[in-house]
């Protein structure tokens, strides 16, 4: 069974500081691993994706992510969040072909001035 | 500007009628995807097509219906809507390049069913 797991369902910040989103997965074979952000009353935009190489991945509007086999694990991280980064965050995971995408449940990101 | 489009926006109807819902993409991608997004935010795939076939095809009830007349295009029929039905139905376009598998949203339809 193919699981993503977002741990928080909420996390709240203010604007300026730091920020990490944990995701966690559970996966048979060859995974590839996204971030996409959904804004309020949107679809979902596409932050960044690892599939190989170097571990840690940059993505749009400064957010990163870093894999790690051991931990099973593909947290988002951004160094300064804007008021802007407010949204939903979801995690998502897929095997080889990428037409069977498992999302995690969430995380909702509110940026407090 | 290229996207993936949805019609309609918002649908509200009784148990028990038929609707359709509308997906284009003008990416040029070869996979498209209907998801279901519950009032939790929640996301279920529910179909992906390749060029036009099949490929998965989710535990969905047999009223749901997948339709694609093209590679760009990819349609969704229900015909004979519950009350479990409301949800938003996100339908979304990949190609795969040798870094994996980067999708693109349309806005979503909004299903009511009353």
């Amino acid at each position: 069974t193919q699981t993503v797991s977002q741990s928080d369902a909420h996390v709240t910040v203010f604007e300026g500081d730091s920020v990490e989103l944990r995701c966690n997965y559970s996966y048979g074979g060859s995974i590839y691993l996204s971030w996409y952000i959904q804004h309020h009353g949107r679809g979902l935009q596409f932050l960044l994706k690892y599939y190989s190489g170097n571990p840690v991945v940059q993505g749009v509007n400064g957010f990163e992510a870093e894999f790690s086999k051991s931990d099973s694990s593909f947290h988002l991280r951004k160094a300064s969040v804007h008021w802007s980064d407010s949204a939903v965050y979801f995690c998502a995971a897929s095997g080889t072909g990428g037409y069977k995408v498992v999302f995690g449940s969430g995380t909702r990101l509110l940026v407090s001035p | 500007e290229t996207a993936v489009f949805q019609t309609p926006n918002y649908h509200v109807t009784q148990v028990g009628n038929e609707v359709s819902f509308n997906c284009k993409q003008t990416l040029g991608h070869d996979t498209m995807y209907w998801y279901k997004q519950d009032s939790k935010k929640l996301l279920k795939i529910m179909f992906s097509y390749n060029n036009k076939q099949l490929i998965v095809n989710e535990t969905v009830p047999r009223r749901f219906s997948p339709q694609s007349s093209d590679k760009a295009h990819l349609n969704l029929r229900i015909k004979s809507v519950e009350p479990e039905d409301s949800a938003v139905y996100l339908c979304a376009s990949s190609n795969r390049d040798w870094g994996g598998y980067e999708q693109y949203f349309g806005p979503g339809t909004r299903l009511t069913v009353l």
